[in-house]
């Protein structure tokens, strides 16, 4: 089964604070994606790539920036946080070739806490 | 209005029982419908996918998609206490795009 790891696990910031959630998978898939999951609204997908350098906006990216450093990195970087961006954050990484028919794998998820 | 929708919201069934949950999407252009699962503080896993009309069986998990009435349902048959979880639909574009779209969920709980 693929592997995603996520950290931190737990991050509580202020407003304004700068943070960066990371993201690694080892199964050497070309797509990662950022989703994040609010009660009542599932998972929206924020960025997602396909590959190192590659950046792809999803439906829900203001506030947000992420960068694919290599196959396995993936970063999400939100440089003035706001409250409304308290929310559980997930990482999911893919295989190449099929998309929407690709099994998405997931991390533990990191939840994060904007004061 | 979101493009996936599901219901119920959340669903109770004693254990053996039968659970049905259901998703219709507004868009014609999804044509792919995956079923995600989260158990409490896990990340979603994919349980199943059914990109064809009519049933797909994986063991006690059967899946049902209609694609006319933009529908796909879930039935758990004899349901067990490690079966409350939540359940996600995802649907997917047949050209375009890599991105799933996701339901709200429904929040399953089996009673033993």
């Amino acid at each position: 089964e693929a592997a995603v790891t996520q950290s931190p696990r737990n991050k509580v910031t202020v407003t304004g604070g700068n943070v960066t959630l990371s993201c690694r998978q080892t199964n050497s898939h070309n797509y990662m994606y950022w989703y994040r999951q609010d009660t009542g609204h599932g998972l929206r997908l924020i960025h997602y790539s396909y590959g190192a350098g590659n950046l792809q906006i999803g439906d829900v990216p203001d506030g947000y920036k992420a960068t694919r450093t290599t196959q396995e990195d993936f970063f999400l970087l939100l440089e003035l946080a706001s409250p409304s961006q308290t929310s559980l954050y997930f990482c999911a990484s893919s295989d190449v070739g099929l998309g929407v028919q690709d099994t998405q794998y997931f991390g533990p998820g990191t939840r994060l806490l904007v004061l | 209005q979101q493009k996936v929708q599901q219901s119920p919201e959340s669903l109770s069934v004693p254990e053996g029982g039968m659970a049905s949950l259901n998703c219709t999407s507004s868009d014609r252009n999804f044509q792919y419908f995956w079923w995600y699962r989260q158990h409490s503080g896990e990340g979603p896993k994919a349980l199943m996918s059914i990109f064809s009309d009519g049933d797909k069986k994986e063991g006690r998990f059967t899946a049902h998609l209609n694609k006319a009435s933009l529908h796909v349902s879930l039935h758990i048959r004899d349901s067990q206490p490690s079966d409350s979880a939540l359940y996600f639909c995802a649907a997917g574009a047949s050209s375009g795009s890599w991105q799933l779209i996701f339901g709200s969920g429904t929040q399953l709980t089996v009673m033993p």
